[in-house]
């Protein structure tokens, strides 16, 4: 596709289940990141994946969080036994490695959990 | 680590003002680059500007521009002539040369573009 597609656009859940969400990057880009924003926050940094490198975790908040990337294609980040602190937009971003810094997002998934 | 400070939460201009948003870092790197990210409420993040810190020469981008101070670590964000549709959030980031680490955000400020 022509930018960084994100599903499900909106999550409504249950305090204890596990959620996924879904990435699907700019074809061709080798870098993927997950952020958080909480409402009126700026973001924070969850994981980070360059092409075949293990993944850069120290943003995880903690072990129910998780994310997987297969190759240079889609990703998904699964929260295990939500709580209501989870409730946040959950953004994804691509970048190009030749490209520097310069972030294509999606639209975020937004995630309310009851 | 870097940080990135944005210290003006909220911030409230009349339309065709000129209105600046500051951001500061911290980092030991010498190779870098910076970036000015908006959010309208759309939600979609966008590219506003980059800088390289190598260049002396600020960037600019038709009604953006930017004031890098590469000593006082300073890297503002001008928008001349504002425009009812640069009501957003501003995020500041900062990258390592490399970018093996990602970027780092500001908490952003939230610009408001009064008719």
């Amino acid at each position: 596709g022509a930018g960084v597609s994100q599903s499900p656009s909106n999550k409504v859940t249950e305090k204890g289940k596990d959620v996924e969400l879904r990435c699907d990057p700019i074809s061709g880009h080798t870098a993927l990141y997950w952020y958080r924003q909480r409402l009126g926050q700026g973001l924070e940094f969850l994981i980070y994946f360059q092409g075949n490198s293990a993944p850069d975790k120290s943003g995880l908040p903690s072990d129910r969080f998780s994310a997987e990337r297969t190759g240079e294609s889609v990703s998904t980040l699964t929260i295990q036994r939500t709580q209501q602190e989870d409730s946040a937009v959950y953004l994804c971003a691509s970048s190009a490695r030749w490209n520097t810094g310069e972030l294509f997002f999606g639209e975020g998934s937004r995630l309310t959990v009851l | 680590a870097q940080t990135v400070t944005q210290s003006q939460p909220e911030m409230s201009v009349q339309e065709a003002e000129t209105v600046t948003l500051s951001c500061t870092y911290d980092t030991s790197e010498s190779n870098y680059y910076l970036f000015w990210y908006k959010q309208p409420p759309s939600r979609q993040m966008i590219l506003v500007i980059r800088q390289e810190a190598y260049k002396q020469q600020n960037a600019t981008e038709n009604r953006f521009s930017v004031n890098f101070q590469k000593a006082a670590k300073s890297f503002s964000l001008k928008i001349s002539d504002s425009q009812l549709g640069d009501t957003a959030m501003y995020f500041c980031a900062f990258e390592a040369g490399g970018g093996a680490d990602g970027l780092t955000f500001g908490k952003g400020t939230h610009l408001i573009i009064q008719p």
